[in-house]
């Protein structure tokens, strides 16, 4: 089955630290670029960043606000995208969710698009005192 | 960052009635090159995961019912759902992807009237 499943959520203190992980299964994870999106309560989805594929150097990306103290990397040998979060603040609340990024490849070349077509179902982490 | 805004924020509307959701961005995502937009909407159902509707503004996802269509160009963007049923209910998101970061609009919740 084709789907992404998230762990690692819970709750943290702030200035704290937690590792949010997500498993792909049912496609090529390692061709497809990785993205994390989150959920604040009562709040709309905000990107959070994103890893590249390999093809692309593992290149990563943020969000200006989540830069500095937010780590994207992955494991392609095991279909897994990690979140790495420190120095968490209370406006980090929220679910958290992985996303894959549209890949289409064909006559050779294979492209991406920043639109999401596979999400994981989330997992929450609440930081607070 | 290009702000994604939506109208209304939560819509009522009766079964086999049409809905309509607004995403208005606040600058053109159209690419002038290939004359696309670079425009998506999703559909959240608690407890599930997002699910990819409509890309390039208007381009159906495989499997998405016909009844979903996505029009607009520029700035201004429409989701309409032609005869709502049960199971559209749920939360709607309209997102960019013309510029870094992308952005989301803020969502619409669609119940049933």
């Amino acid at each position: 089955e084709v789907q992404l499943v998230e762990s690692g959520g819970g709750l943290v203190q702030p200035g704290g630290s937690l590792r949010l992980s997500c498993a792909a299964s049912g496609f090529t994870f390692s061709d497809h670029y990785m993205d994390w999106v989150r959920q604040a309560p009562g709040k709309g989805l905000e990107w959070v960043g994103r890893t590249k594929n390999k093809a692309n150097s593992y290149t990563t990306e943020y969000a200006a606000s989540m830069e500095g103290r937010f780590t994207i990397s992955r494991d392609d040998l095991k279909n897994s995208l990690y979140l790495q979060m420190n120095s968490l603040k209370t406006e980090d609340t929220a679910v958290y969710f992985c996303a894959r990024e549209f890949l289409y490849c064909g006559g050779g070349t294979c492209y991406t698009r920043w639109y999401f077509d596979l999400w994981g179902r989330g997992t929450l982490v609440t930081v607070s005192s | 960052d290009i702000v994604m805004t939506q109208s209304p924020d939560s819509l009522a509307v009766s079964l086999g009635e049409r809905a309509t959701i607004n995403c208005k961005s606040s600058q053109s995502v159209l690419y002038s090159s290939n004359n696309k937009n670079y425009l998506a909407w999703y559909q959240h159902k608690p407890g599930q995961p997002l699910k990819l509707l409509i890309n390039w503004a208007s381009t159906r996802e495989s499997g998405v019912p016909d009844r979903f269509s996505g029009s607009g160009s520029g700035t201004d963007f429409t989701l309409t759902i032609s005869s709502l049923q049960a199971e559209d209910v749920a939360v709607y998101y309209c997102q960019q992807y013309y510029s870094a970061p992308c952005t989301f609009g803020q969502g619409t919740k669609l119940e049933i009237k």
